[in-house]
């Protein structure tokens, strides 16, 4: 099993729609998730980070963080063209390479 | 506050020759990572330095090594450049287990 899963995509949803993107993490010592959004040749920025299990909102995105069930979502609520990007789930391991990214989900909003 | 900043943007090389990169972390943090990105790929982790020492490396040929000094900038060194060499290569600076934050990346290209 991977350290740290995301279904690769491509996402494809209407602009106004909710973008829903998920991920999975192996490692039951991680404490802090982190959402990063990447354009195409570009450099990943953050955009979410969340500690505590359940929501945590800023703007139209929200986090979602279960860790019994070791998951964590990003919500997009109206969902724009320029949310048309990679989003990269990135996790702290509690040994190891310390920081792993998930291979992203490349999410397309259609005008 | 500054970011990360990488040297330089853009370089051209030939097959077989050496490559350096640079990057300055933000200011306080002590951990660097490397990564490569092919063109239309994801983050593949190449090197973490922390407090000056390796800390992990990623699965790559010894021919990609890196050191970080005293004041926690690093460079990475490519050695005998291959085709395959060509990508986007992006460090990350963080603190703990804080988010890494990006620079803009290398763009490297082998002629």
């Amino acid at each position: 099993q991977k350290e740290v899963e995301q279904n690769s995509g491509p996402l494809s949803v209407p602009e106004g729609a909710i973008a829903s993107l998920n991920c999975t993490y192996s490692d039951r010592g991680s404490q802090s998730f982190f959402w990063y959004r990447q354009y195409s040749g570009k450099s990943p920025e953050l955009i979410m980070f969340i500690y505590s299990n359940g929501d945590k909102e800023d703007g139209r995105f929200t986090a979602q963080l279960n860790k019994a069930s070791q998951y964590v979502s990003l919500l997009i609520r109206d969902s724009q063209p320029s949310d048309s990007a990679t989003y990269l789930c990135a996790v702290p391991l509690s040994y190891g390479q310390n920081f792993v990214f998930g291979p992203g989900t490349r999410l397309s909003v259609l005008p | 506050e500054a970011g990360v900043t990488q040297s330089p943007t853009h370089l051209i090389k030939t097959r077989g020759q050496q490559a350096t990169l640079r990057c300055s972390p933000i200011s306080g943090h002590t951990s660097v990572y490397w990564y490569q990105q092919a063109l239309g790929l994801g983050l593949q982790f190449l090197l973490w330095y922390d407090e000056g020492e390796e800390r992990n490396r990623g699965n790559f040929p010894p021919r990609f090594s890196g050191r970080q000094f005293p004041n926690y900038s690093s460079e990475l060194n490519v050695n005998a450049l291959e085709l395959e060499d060509s990508a986007l290569y992006l460090c990350a600076s963080t603190r703990g287990f804080e988010p890494q934050h990006f620079g803009d990346g290398t763009r490297l290209s082998i002629l």
